[in-house]
């Protein structure tokens, strides 16, 4: 089975600042997919980024990158030039490949305040 | 285009009764998942759908809960009875039901039993 951990419970920065948010994951299998999901308190889940594992390249959306260190089996998302709108829950999440089963695993999630 | 739309919003009722949340799906998508959020377990995946077709129930907690996919468009989710522990934030999503698509969620219904 697979886990995904988040070692933050809670951080905060200061608008226009840049933070990274941690996520490692443990799992047996070579190929598979993993997401950064947003929960902003109206509570809606929404995906921000996503990462094949057979990529070396990291992901990049405008401002959010991601660090994927396959053999470290982390995959660390970082917000540039943070803005008041990034305030929510962050939750990292693997997916299996191969199989059909489109199956989720999160993780625990960070609660980022983003601090006018 | 409309995203996943759940009702009720919120459902506040006594143990005992049955609950049932509801889950439009995005046209044109062919997988649904339910998922239930609480701060002590976070969010887990109760059971997910391809086709109209179970793939994976391992995380329905005991034979209380439920869930059917009547058509290809439209789920819902029971609890019969319902507990005070099932209190959750239960979402549903779905997705065009290939590996690396992205799920789209829902708002979620905010479950309270007393």
């Amino acid at each position: 089975a697979q886990t995904v951990t988040q070692s933050q419970p809670e951080m905060s920065v200061q608008e226009a600042e840049t933070v990274t948010l941690s996520c490692t994951y443990d799992t047996s299998e070579n190929n598979y997919y993993l997401f950064w999901y947003k929960q902003p308190p109206s509570r809606q889940m929404i995906l921000v980024i996503r990462q094949e594992a057979y990529k070396q390249q990291n992901a990049t959306e405008n401002r959010f990158s991601v660090n994927f260190q396959k053999a470290a089996k982390s995959f660390s998302l970082k917000i540039s030039d943070s803005q008041l709108g990034d305030t929510a829950m962050y939750f990292c999440a693997f997916m299996k490949h191969g199989d059909g089963n489109e199956k989720l695993t999160f993780g625990t999630g960070t609660r980022l305040t983003i601090i006018p | 285009d409309a995203g996943v739309i759940q009702s009720p919003r919120h459902e506040v009722t006594e143990m005992g009764q049955e609950v049932t949340l509801r889950c439009k799906l995005i046209s044109g998508h062919n997988s649904l998942f339910w998922y239930r959020q609480t701060m002590m377990r976070g969010l887990e995946l109760l059971i997910y759908f391809n086709n109209n077709v179970p793939i994976d129930d391992s995380g329905m907690p005991e034979d209380r809960f439920s869930a059917k996919m009547p058509n290809a468009s439209f789920s819902t989710l029971k609890i019969q009875p319902s507990e005070p522990r099932d209190s959750a934030v239960y979402f549903c999503a779905s997705s065009l039901g290939q590996a690396y698509q992205p799920q789209h969620f829902g708002d979620g219904t905010r479950l309270s039993i007393l």
